[in-house]
C-alpha cells in the first residue's frame, strides 16, 4: 500500500517553543492532506484539511493562528505548533489521500504519528 | 449531532473465538463510504475494510468482515478466529462523498483485548 511518513515521531520541548512536524507521502502525490490529534484513549479528532498550494481549511475550534499548516508540495505538509504549551500535549496524525489510480475507494493511509510532550 | 456511534468502550474475546464491534452511523448524504481501522499501542491506523453505500454485497478483507446494513445504519465489524495481535483499539470512520474535502469522521473507538 501506500506509505506515508512522519518526521519526528516524538518531540519533547519547552513551553513556549514552536514545533514543526512533517508529513510525507513517499510512493505517490497527495493533493489533499489531514492532520488529525489524538489525546490518549480518545479518538481522533480532525484539525485540518490541507491541500497542495492553498490554505488549509481548518475545523471549528481549531486556532489557525497556533497551529500553522503548509502543504509545499504534492508530497509534503508541515504542521507548526508555535508557542506551545503543555495542553498542546497529544500525539499528531497525518494522512494523505489517495488518488484514485492507486486505490478503487479513495483510502486515506495514515502516517506513523508524532508523539509531542511540551514541558 | 455524533456522526459515528461506538457504544462498545471494551470488548473481551478468548482467542480463536469470532467477535463483532459494534457501528452506527448518521448520515443524510446516499454517496458515503465506511472504513474500519486498527490501532494498536504504537499509534499507527492500519486501514482493514472499506464498504461503499452502494455496494450490494457486505466486504470482506480475510479474517474481517463488514456486516452492513444500510436500513440501520449500521456497520459492524466481526473480527473471526481472533488472535493475541488482535488487542488493539479499534475505529470506525465514515467518509460523506458530497462534502466538501470528504473528510473521516471517526467513533470513539472500541479496544479489544483477546485472551489466551
Amino acid at each position: 500500500g501506500a506509505v506515508v511518513s512522519q518526521h519526528p515521531s516524538w518531540v519533547i520541548c519547552k513551553s513556549g517553543t514552536s514545533v514543526k512536524i512533517e508529513c510525507r507521502s513517499l510512493d505517490f502525490q497527495a493533493t489533499t492532506m489531514f492532520w488529525y490529534r489524538q489525546f490518549p484513549k480518545q479518538s481522533l479528532m480532525l484539525m485540518a484539511t490541507s491541500n497542495e498550494g492553498s490554505k488549509a481549511t481548518y475545523e471549528q475550534g481549531v486556532e489557525k493562528d497556533k497551529f500553522l499548516i503548509n502543504h509545499a508540495s504534492l508530497t509534503l505538509s508541515t504542521l507548526t505548533v508555535t508557542s506551545a504549551h503543555p495542553e498542546d500535549s497529544s500525539f499528531y496524525i497525518c494522512s494523505a489521500r489517495v488518488p484514485r489510480v492507486v486505490s478503487s475507494y479513495n483510502e486515506q493511509f495514515f502516517g506513523p504519528g508524532t508523539r509531542l510532550t511540551v514541558l | 449531532a455524533q456522526k459515528i456511534t461506538q457504544t462498545q468502550p471494551g470488548m473481551f474475546v478468548q482467542e480463536k473465538e469470532a467477535v463483532t464491534l459494534d457501528c452506527t452511523y448518521d448520515t443524510s448524504d446516499p454517496s458515503y463510504g465506511l472504513f474500519w481501522y486498527k490501532q494498536p499501542s504504537s499509534g499507527e491506523m492500519i486501514f482493514l475494510i472499506y464498504q461503499g453505500s452502494y455496494d450490494q454485497q457486505n466486504a470482506t478483507e480475510g479474517r474481517y468482515s463488514l456486516n452492513f446494513q444500510k436500513a440501520r445504519k449500521s456497520a459492524n465489524l466481526v473480527i473471526s478466529a481472533s488472535q493475541l495481535g488482535d488487542s488493539a483499539m479499534y475505529f470506525c470512520a465514515m467518509r460523506e462523498m458530497n462534502t466538501g474535502f470528504q473528510k473521516l469522521v471517526f467513533g470513539t473507538g472500541t479496544r479489544l483485548l483477546v485472551s489466551p
